[in-house]
């Protein structure tokens, strides 16, 4: 049992480039969320899945695509980087019971 | 979801217990108190929850006040490994499907060193 797992842990890209960030989770769990956090700062959800088939806009969604491709596994797209995007994206999934989220480890994403 | 408010740092020597405090004054008879913890550059944990009554795991306690507008997480003997963020989060229980809140709102918590 892994939990929330995330790929890749690092990642650089050149302004304009397009990447998408992975995250799988092997809980059986129906929503899924991706977060950002930038230096010094909280989490922002950027986008969320309620359950295989939906996806609904954060606080930051803006530069950002998901797809919920099964009930395993969420990715996120950055179609065009910027350097804005520079930040640790943390992917996480909710239990059963609606009261813990369990967290990736993070993709550490510098734009430059 | 509720404002919550913490103290931006707070230092603990080992072995002590750790009282982190924590504001919620607008929160809801439906909302619950969570706290999460953030080692560096890790994901956030989960800790604890609670609704109106005290509660206690293996990790800490949560002690929440008779009218429910403040809390605080209580680690019984910290160590050097509990050095971290910790968040308090107040919102409604349950996951999405079952109306429960989509998201945690972190705020910038309170940043736990513990110290030889």
């Amino acid at each position: 049992n892994a939990g929330v797992t995330q790929t890749p842990k690092f990642q650089v890209l050149k302004t304009g480039q397009s990447m998408t960030l992975q995250c799988a989770q092997d809980m059986n769990h129906n929503s899924m969320y991706w977060y950002r956090q930038d230096p010094g700062m909280g989490l922002r959800l950027i986008y969320y899945s309620a359950s295989e088939g939906t996806t609904d806009k954060g606080e930051v969604p803006n530069g950002y695509n998901v797809s919920r491709l099964n009930k395993r596994e969420f990715s996120l797209r950055l179609e065009s980087a910027a350097p804005s995007q520079t930040s640790v994206y943390f992917c996480a999934s909710l239990s059963y019971r609606g009261s813990e989220q369990y967290f990736g480890p993070g993709t550490r994403l510098t734009v430059t | 979801d509720a404002k919550t408010t913490q103290p931006p740092s707070m230092d603990c020597a080992e072995g002590r217990a750790a009282n982190l405090p924590c504001n919620h004054s607008t929160i809801s008879g439906n909302e619950y108190v969570y706290w999460y913890r953030q080692i560096h550059s890790q994901g956030p944990q989960y800790i604890i929850h609670g609704l109106k009554n005290n509660e206690t795991n293996e990790m800490a306690s949560l002690i929440i006040t008779e009218d429910r507008k403040s809390s605080t997480l209580i680690l019984p003997h910290a160590t050097l490994r509990d050095t971290a963020v910790y968040y308090c989060i107040v919102r409604v229980a349950g996951g999405i499907l079952t109306g429960g809140g989509n998201k945690l709102t972190f705020g910038t918590g309170t940043q736990l060193k513990v110290e030889l």
